[in-house]
């Protein structure tokens, strides 16, 4: 299996532009986890998903932020607009829910600097 | 809730020593408690992973892990440590049913130095 898949792997852009930041999950898993890791604050979940529905979005900052799974192959993570405190590694990560296994894959993340 | 503290940010020990890495949790449930491994530029790997079975846990590359609920505590170790143990450790506690369906709370990570 190819992995948690995340694209694209670096991203710049200035303040007030939006960001789009991609995951494929491995096939077969039915739980997916938006992270964000920062020097400040550490790793942090944003928001995750059990067959494509949010379940917990507590964890993303503020409006400006948005999570999408239209289906069990991809899901998005927007910023729209971006501001420089959002610079972090960006990663997701998926797993089996139910399974027996309780463990959470990771993707390579996205490193996002916004200037 | 719950919460992850890992002791000390940062570990230095010499090539061939013990490395012991401390994790202590707050659950208001019974945790599923997991340490994962980040190199440099790259994602997180799971070491080991408690699930209520057996409370000592072996994991991958020679790494252990004890769960002592009297202790709260999940303490990461490895008898002999090598060059390319250098890396980034995290301690993370997942909520009830530890199924894979919960978010995981992270501990701040401990970054371990191998002294050659």
């Amino acid at each position: 299996d190819a992995g948690v898949i995340q694209s694209p792997r670096h991203e710049v852009t200035e303040m007030g532009q939006e960001v789009t930041l991609r995951c494929k999950p491995i096939s077969g898993h039915n739980s997916l986890f938006w992270y964000r890791q920062t020097m400040m604050r550490g790793l942090e979940l944003l928001i995750y998903f059990n067959n494509n529905v949010p379940i917990d979005d507590s964890g993303m900052p503020e409006d400006r932020f948005s999570a999408k799974m239209p289906n069990a192959s991809f899901s998005t993570l927007k910023i729209q607009p971006s501001e420089p405190r959002d610079s972090a590694v960006y990663f997701c990560a998926s797993s089996l829910a139910g399974g027996r296994s309780y463990e959470q894959y990771f993707g390579p993340g996205t490193r996002l600097t916004v200037t | 809730a719950q919460s992850v503290t890992q002791l000390g940010s940062h570990v230095s020990v010499s090539e061939g020593a013990l490395v012991l890495l401390r994790c202590n949790y707050s659950s208001s449930v019974p945790p599923y408690l997991f340490w994962y491994v980040q190199y440099p530029n790259q994602g997180l790997q799971l070491l080991l992973k408690y699930t209520s079975a057996a409370t000592l846990v072996k994991g991958i590359n020679g790494f252990e892990a004890e769960f002592k609920k009297s202790e709260t505590s999940f303490h990461l170790t490895k008898p002999s440590a090598h060059m390319s143990d250098a890396a980034e450790y995290f301690c993370a506690v997942s909520a009830d049913s530890g199924g894979g369906a919960d978010g995981l709370t992270f501990g701040k990570g401990t970054h371990l130095i191998i002294q050659p």
